[in-house]
Order: structure tokens, then sequence, then C-alpha cells
């Protein structure tokens, strides 16, 4: 079943500016991840919070996480048109089996 | 160095076929997946081998068997192909099964098959 829902579904900005995106999942969860899939390509994984911890970062990317109402954000700062991309949220659930439960992703496109 | 890497890239294939994907990763990771990518991008887990042993069939048809001759391959093979699994299949893995309560690792994932079923 489809744990991680992603907001928006697409978005386009100019480059420089910043990109959020939302995920909401629906179950307890070990760790929500997110990744990047350029167009016709596999999957690459971008970073990885736990249920224990309420932000992370990367580079120019910002991770929350608020286990009380199940969603995470990532932020892309100082974009670049090298960003355009779908990226998706993956959560490992509680309890369960070795699986990462995808969304349905947010296309993003970044103009330059 | 290709870390996961599956082949062929594209398939073509009539309907009622059988066919085969393969892949294998170089990371000496102990846990391997098979997902399947429909046309609206949506990603789901269709199985999950930990050393050579499934853990995880995600009530996929009979029609695929994956087969793991060892830790580092896990093969998809599907009888009988239908119209409805033309899709992009993606071989993942990762270090290691971290048991029921916890899983604290990423996911690599091969460059995907793209099949389609004419």
């Amino acid at each position: 079943s489809q744990q991680g829902e992603e907001d928006p579904q697409a978005l386009s900005i100019q480059e420089g500016e910043n990109a959020t995106m939302n995920c909401s999942y629906k179950t307890s969860i070990n760790n929500l991840q997110w990744y990047r899939q350029n167009s016709g390509r596999g999957l690459v994984h971008l970073i990885l919070i736990r249920s224990n911890e309420r932000e992370k970062h990367s580079g120019r990317l910002r991770v929350t996480l608020d286990t009380s109402k199940k969603s995470s954000s990532l932020l892309i700062t100082a974009s670049r048109a090298a960003d355009t991309a779908s990226y998706f949220c993956a959560t490992a659930t509680q309890g369960g089996s070795e699986k990462l439960v995808f969304g349905k992703g947010t296309k993003l496109t970044v103009n330059p | 160095d290709t870390a996961v890497s599956q082949t062929p890239k594209y398939l073509v294939t009539q309907m009622e076929n059988d066919k085969s994907i393969k892949c294998e990763q170089n990371l000496g990771h102990d846990t391997m997946y098979w997902y399947k990518q429909d046309s609206k991008k949506f990603l789901k887990i269709m199985f999950s081998y930990n050393n050579k042993e499934l853990i995880i069939n995600e009530t996929v048809p009979n029609r695929f068997s994956p087969k793991s001759p060892d830790k580092a391959h896990l093969n998809l093979h599907i009888n009988s192909l239908e119209l409805g699994d033309s899709a992009v299949y993606f071989c993942a893995s990762s270090p290691r099964w971290a048991g029921p309560s916890a899983m604290n690792t990423e996911a690599f994932f091969g460059q995907g098959t793209r099949l389609t079923v004419v």
C-alpha cells in the first residue's frame, strides 16, 4: 500500500529560488528518506532522517521531520537548473520487513 | 564502476513471451530488491531478498519469479507477459537487513529496465 504522499505534484521555479517539497505518511516509521530521479534514470539517495531526529542538513538540502503530524519536508536552497528532477520520499516502516515504501513524487523544474 | 547494474536497459517484446531481467551489485550488500515504476511514476516494491533468501513478496502474480543464485545477483523472470506488465523495473540493494525493527540504510538503485509489451 502507498505510504508517502508528496505535494506538490509539480513545482516550477527560477534558478536561485528555494524549492520546498512536502511528504505525508500514514504509519509509524523508523526513518524517512528522500531520493532524486532524473528523467530516464534510476533513483539516487539524497538524505535519511531517523524517527528520533527533527532536522537534518546536507549541502543545499534541509530535511525536517514531524512525527506527530506524520510529515516531512525537503528544502533545496539556491536551486540550479541541474536540480530539475523528480523527488520521492520513502519510508521504512516500524515493525515491518526490509522495504522502502515510496510516494508518487514531486516533479521539480528549475528554469535557468 | 557501476554499483548496481541491470540488463537489458530496454526490452520490447510481444504478449505471452517469457523474458528475464538480470541484476548484479558489486557493493557487497546483503539485501536486494525489485521495484516496479508505472507510467505515473509510482514505485512499488515487488520482492526483497536477503542473502539469497526471499524476505518480501508483495502480492506479485506468480508469473513473476525472482531468482538469487548468490547475494550479488537477483534476476527477475516473467512468464507469459501481459500488456499491463509494461513499466520500468528497478533493481536495488542495501547494505544489510537490519531486522523487523529497524532499517537505517539507504538503497542503491540500478538504472532501470524499460519493459514494453506489445
